[in-house]
């Protein structure tokens, strides 16, 4: 297994540019989510889904959508991106969102930088 | 407001000395509590969960323990490694599952 796997690594974009985080995983899980990481914070959830065709906010979720069109992959859209939301992100999945021990598996990260 | 804090900020010791990471957290009812460990430039790892239940935890070289009355949660690290420097974050699930709290985590530098 690949576990979760995120492209690109590194992106740099212009204010107003759009682009799409891409986010996917090999391990069959439900839930997946969408975390910025900044620094002397700890992450903040941006948006997550229980399943293919469910998403929902998180903590920090103006200026991105996502979608779950299949249960391997999920997307994250700048729509138009801000200085503000240069940051590291971290895609991650688990087998369920609910009350057991499920364990977050998390990718890579994505470093974007807006200038 | 839910807060998950660890102290120090920043740790430096000798490979080979342990040292133990803090954890308070003001969740309350919380479901279990997370230790994860982040390499620099890469995603966290999970290293241990433990229910409101469980005291204690060990995972190799790693032990936690966790004091629901007191809500303070620590992570031993026994005879420490050069790839052990890292940062280490605390992490709580609230009791409906739907939110983790992220504390903001404790970098630690181990040097020969």
């Amino acid at each position: 297994n690949a576990g979760v796997t995120q492209t690109p690594k590194f992106q740099v974009l212009k204010t107003g540019q759009s682009m799409t985080l891409q986010c996917a995983q090999d391990m069959n899980h439900e839930y997946m989510s969408w975390y910025r990481q900044d620094p002397g914070m700890g992450l903040r959830l941006i948006h997550y889904s229980v399943g293919a065709g469910i998403t929902d906010q998180g903590e920090v979720p103006n200026g991105y959508n996502v979608s779950r069109s299949t249960t391997e992959d999920f997307p994250l859209r700048l729509l138009s991106a801000a200085p503000s939301q240069t940051s590291v992100y971290f895609c991650a999945s688990s087998p369920s969102s609910g009350t057991g021990s499920n364990e977050q598996f998390f990718g890579p990260g994505t470093r974007l930088t807006v200038l | 407001k839910n807060q998950v804090e660890q102290s120090p900020q920043s740790l430096i010791i000798l490979e080979g000395k342990n040292c133990t990471l803090q954890c308070n957290y003001t969740v309350s009812p919380f479901s279990n509590l997370r230790w994860y460990k982040q390499d620099t430039g890469r995603g966290p790892v999970s290293l241990t969960i433990m229910t409101f239940s469980e005291n204690t935890k060990s995972n190799g070289r790693y032990t936690a323990t966790l004091d629901a009355d007191t809500k303070q949660s620590s992570l031993h690290i026994t005879a420490s490694q050069l790839s052990d420097s890292a940062s280490y974050i605390c992490v709580v699930l609230n009791q409906a599952g739907t939110a983790l709290i992220f504390g903001k985590g404790t970098t630690l530098s181990v040097s020969s």
